[in-house]
C-alpha cells in the first residue's frame, strides 16, 4: 500500500524568504504525485501534479516541486514567500488506475506560518 | 462556473441522530469521494464512487453510508453508529483518468459537531 510522509508539522518563514516543504512517499510503481493547499475552513486547491516526464514541475502561485525517484521525495518549493501563502499544505500520492476513480493517499499536512 | 457545492457549511448532530451531508458537482466528473479530516491526521477516505449506482468503501467507512443515484450528487449520511462524528468533511470529484490519476477537485467542506 502507498503512503506519504510529511515530516514537518509546522514551519515558520519570514515573508520574502525561500520555502521548501518536504514530502516522502512509498509506492511500488510509478507514482502520481500532487501538492494541495488548504486555507482555514476551506477545501483543498491543487497546486501542481507530477505524472511523468520532466522531474521539475511548475504549479500555480509561483510554486514548483521536484520529483526525485532515488530519494522517494517530491518536495515543494517557492523562491519568495508571500504572507498570503500561510496555509496548510498536503502532499498526496495516487494509487494508479482503479477504474475511473483516482484514489489518493494524503500526508498529514504541513502548516505554514509567514511572519512579516 | 463549474465546481463542487457542499451544504450545509456547519451541521450539528444530537446523540442517536442520523444526519446527511450534501455534495453536488457540475464538472461532469464520473468519480466522487468523501473524506474526513481531523487535526493532525490529514484526509482519510470514507467512500468513493466511480459511476452512478456504484460505490466502494474507503479506509474508514464504518458508521457512514452513501448513495449515488445521479452523476452530479453524492450525499453522505453520518449514522448514529459513528461514535465520534465531530470532524470536517470534504467532498471531491475527478474525471475519468486517460492516464494515471486525475486531480481531485474539492468542495469547501462541512463541519459537523455534536450537541
Amino acid at each position: 500500500a502507498q503512503s506519504v510522509t510529511q515530516p514537518d508539522i509546522h514551519i515558520t518563514v519570514s515573508e520574502g524568504a525561500s520555502l521548501e516543504l518536504r514530502c516522502n512517499y512509498s509506492y511500488g510503481a510509478t507514482p502520481y504525485l500532487f501538492w494541495y493547499v488548504q486555507s482555514p475552513g476551506q477545501g483543498l486547491q491543487l497546486l501542481l501534479k507530477y505524472f511523468s516526464g520532466d522531474t521539475l514541475v511548475q504549479g500555480i502561485k509561483g510554486f514548483e516541486a521536484e520529483f526525485k525517484r532515488s530519494q522517494s521525495s517530491f518536495n515543494l518549493r517557492k523562491p519568495s514567500v508571500h504572507w498570503s501563502d500561510a496555509a496548510e499544505y498536503f502532499c498526496a500520492v495516487g494509487a494508479g488506475n482503479t477504474g475511473t476513480a483516482s484514489k489518493l493517499t494524503f500526508g498529514t499536512g504541513t502548516r505554514l506560518q509567514v511572519t512579516l | 462556473d463549474g465546481g463542487i457545492t457542499q451544504s450545509p457549511k456547519y451541521l450539528f448532530r444530537k446523540e442517536g441522530q442520523n444526519v446527511t451531508l450534501s455534495c453536488e458537482q457540475n464538472l461532469n466528473h464520473d468519480a466522487m469521494y468523501w473524506y474526513r479530516q481531523d487535526p493532525g491526521q490529514g484526509l482519510r477516505l470514507i467512500y468513493y464512487s466511480q459511476i452512478v449506482n456504484d460505490f466502494q468503501k474507503g479506509d474508514i467507512a464504518e458508521g457512514y453510508s452513501v448513495s449515488r443515484e445521479k452523476k452530479e450528487s453524492f450525499p453522505l449520511t453520518v449514522t448514529s453508529a459513528q461514535k465520534n462524528p465531530t470532524a470536517f468533511y470534504l467532498c471531491a470529484s475527478s474525471a475519468a483518468p486517460a492516464i494515471g490519476n486525475q486531480p481531485q477537485h474539492f468542495g469547501d467542506g462541512t463541519r459537523l459537531s455534536i450537541l
